[in-house]
């Protein structure tokens, strides 16, 4: 079956960037998501790629993926206290609410 | 606009007994589903449903029952809680086409059987 795997902690300085990785194993994977839950909260959509892109930018967030290698990863410029959060990757194969989450990563950003 | 809407936030069951999780979103997305979130396991999928009176299995459904009788409401019911069972719940619901994998999620229940 599909597998989406994270490393489960990262800690940064405030005002650095942080880069969280995310690798998959489904090949026919046709989105791939960030979210973040922040504590006692659900899960809000941070950012999307489609399959066919190789890099989105929204503002402070950056979104490469490698599908050869099947590597997603997320880059928070001057990361924020703010920013201290569980952020999940996912993948969607097509069809319909087909979408396989990562365990996620908590970032702990240091003032 | 409220988007997801899960109740109860926080729920003590003793096991063996019953409830329902209730969850209803106003944003008229056709397709919604339940997950379970334990620590070091992510999300997974326990039931889902594509419209009203249409419901499938996810990866874990034992346990647990559904029903989609409106487009807003999709609870779910644990007919004899377990222990195993102890869990958040996330409710999340998404349009369609092109919005149909882009999931807004409530912001959960916390569930504990004792």
């Amino acid at each position: 079956g599909e597998d989406v795997e994270q490393s489960l902690f990262l800690s940064v300085r405030e005002g650095d960037s942080s880069v969280i990785n995310c690798t998959y194993t489904d090949s026919s994977s046709t989105y791939l998501y960030w979210y973040k839950q922040e504590p006692g909260a659900g899960l809000q959509l941070l950012t999307y790629i489609f399959s066919n892109m190789d890099m989105k930018q929204d503002q402070r967030l950056t979104v490469l993926l490698n599908k050869k290698d099947k590597h997603l990863s997320l880059r928070i410029a001057d990361t924020q206290t703010g920013d201290s959060a569980i952020y999940f990757c996912a993948e969607g194969s097509g069809g319909y609410q087909k979408v396989t989450f990562g365990t996620g990563t908590k970032l702990q950003v240091i003032p | 606009n409220a988007g997801v809407t899960q109740t109860p936030k926080f729920q003590v069951l003793k096991t063996g007994q019953s409830m329902t999780l209730q969850c209803a979103q106003d944003m008229n997305h056709e397709y919604m589903s339940w997950y379970r979130q334990d620590p070091g396991m992510g999300l997974r999928l326990i039931h889902y449903s594509v419209g009203a009176g249409i419901t499938d299995q996810g990866e874990v459904p034992n346990g647990y029952n559904v029903s989609r009788s409106t487009t807003e409401d999709f609870p779910l019911r644990l007919l004899s809680a377990a222990p195993s069972q102890t869990s958040v719940y996330f409710c999340a619901s998404s349009g369609q086409g092109v919005a149909k994998n882009i999931q807004y999620f409530g912001a959960g229940t916390r569930l504990s059987v004792l």
